[in-house]
C-alpha cells in the first residue's frame, strides 16, 4: 500500500498563475481532506469531502477548488496563486465506518507564490 | 467562537520523564478527540483517538485522557526518549458525522537525554 501519494513535493509559482495539487489513496478511504499548515497557525481546513462526487468548503476555502470524482483521487486547484497561498499542504484519507483509528497524511507539498 | 488552543510553547523535559501536553477546547461538543505527531517535513501522524465516553485510553508509553467538562484532553509520554522529540497536534472532529477534524496549532516537545 503507497498510502496517500501528493504531488509535487515543491512548486514554485508565479502571482496570477493556476496549478493543480494532486492527492491519491489506495486504500478505498470515503473521507478525503485538504489542510494548509503555515507557522505557528497549525493545520487548516480547506476544503474535504466524505465520498465520491460529495465535497463542502472548511474553515479557509477562498482561491481553492476541489472535486472528487473517484473515490482514489482528491486534487486541489489555485485558480489564481497569491502570495497568501504560500504554504505547506497536506492532503488526508480516512475510512469513513473506521474513521476511530484517524486520518492517514501524505508527506506534503511545499508552494511558493512569488 | 470554536477555537482549541495547545500550548504554543515548547516542552523541554529530561529523558525517563514524564512528557504532558495539554490541549483544550471551546464551543465544541466532540465526538471524539485525537493525537497526531508531527517529525520535521513530513505529515501528521496518527497516534491515538478517544471517545466522548472514554475517560482514559493507553497504548505503551502514551496516555490520553479526555473531561468533557473540564473541555479538555492531556497527553502523557511515560519514561520519554530524545525520539520522542516532535510536535504534538490535538484534533476534534465538530460531531457533524462529516469526519470533519480541526487541529490545535501543536504544541513542540524536546526531550534531552
Amino acid at each position: 500500500n503507497a498510502g496517500v501519494t501528493q504531488t509535487p513535493k515543491f512548486q514554485v509559482l508565479k502571482t496570477g498563475q493556476s496549478m493543480t495539487l494532486q492527492c491519491a489513496q489506495d486504500m478505498n478511504h470515503e473521507y478525503m481532506s485538504w489542510y494548509r499548515q503555515d507557522p505557528g497557525m497549525g493545520l487548516r481546513l480547506i476544503h474535504y469531502s466524505v465520498g465520491a462526487g460529495i465535497t463542502d468548503q472548511g474553515e479557509v476555502p477562498n482561491g481553492y477548488n476541489v472535486s472528487r470524482s473517484t473515490t482514489e483521487d482528491f486534487p486541489l486547484r489555485l485558480l489564481s496563486a497569491a502570495p497568501s497561498q504560500t504554504s505547506v499542504y497536506f492532503c488526508a484519507s480516512s475510512d469513513r465506518g473506521r474513521n476511530r483509528y484517524g486520518y492517514t497524511f501524505g508527506s506534503g507539498t511545499r508552494l511558493t507564490v512569488v | 467562537s470554536q477555537k482549541i488552543e495547545q500550548n504554543s510553547e515548547a516542552l523541554n523535559i529530561q529523558e525517563g520523564k514524564t512528557a504532558t501536553l495539554t490541549c483544550n477546547y471551546t464551543n465544541y461538543s466532540p465526538a471524539y478527540l485525537q493525537w497526531y505527531r508531527q517529525d520535521p517535513g513530513r505529515g501528521p501522524v496518527f497516534l491515538l483517538l478517544i471517545r466522548e465516553n472514554e475517560k482514559e485510553k493507553r497504548k505503551e508509553r502514551l496516555k490520553v485522557t479526555f473531561d468533557t467538562t473540564l473541555k479538555q484532553s492531556l497527553f502523557h509520554i511515560t519514561a520519554s526518549q530524545p525520539a520522542d522529540s516532535a510536535t504534538y497536534l490535538c484534533a476534534l472532529d465538530d460531531n457533524s458525522n462529516t469526519g470533519k477534524l480541526i487541529f490545535g496549532q501543536g504544541t513542540t516537545l524536546q526531550v534531552k537525554p
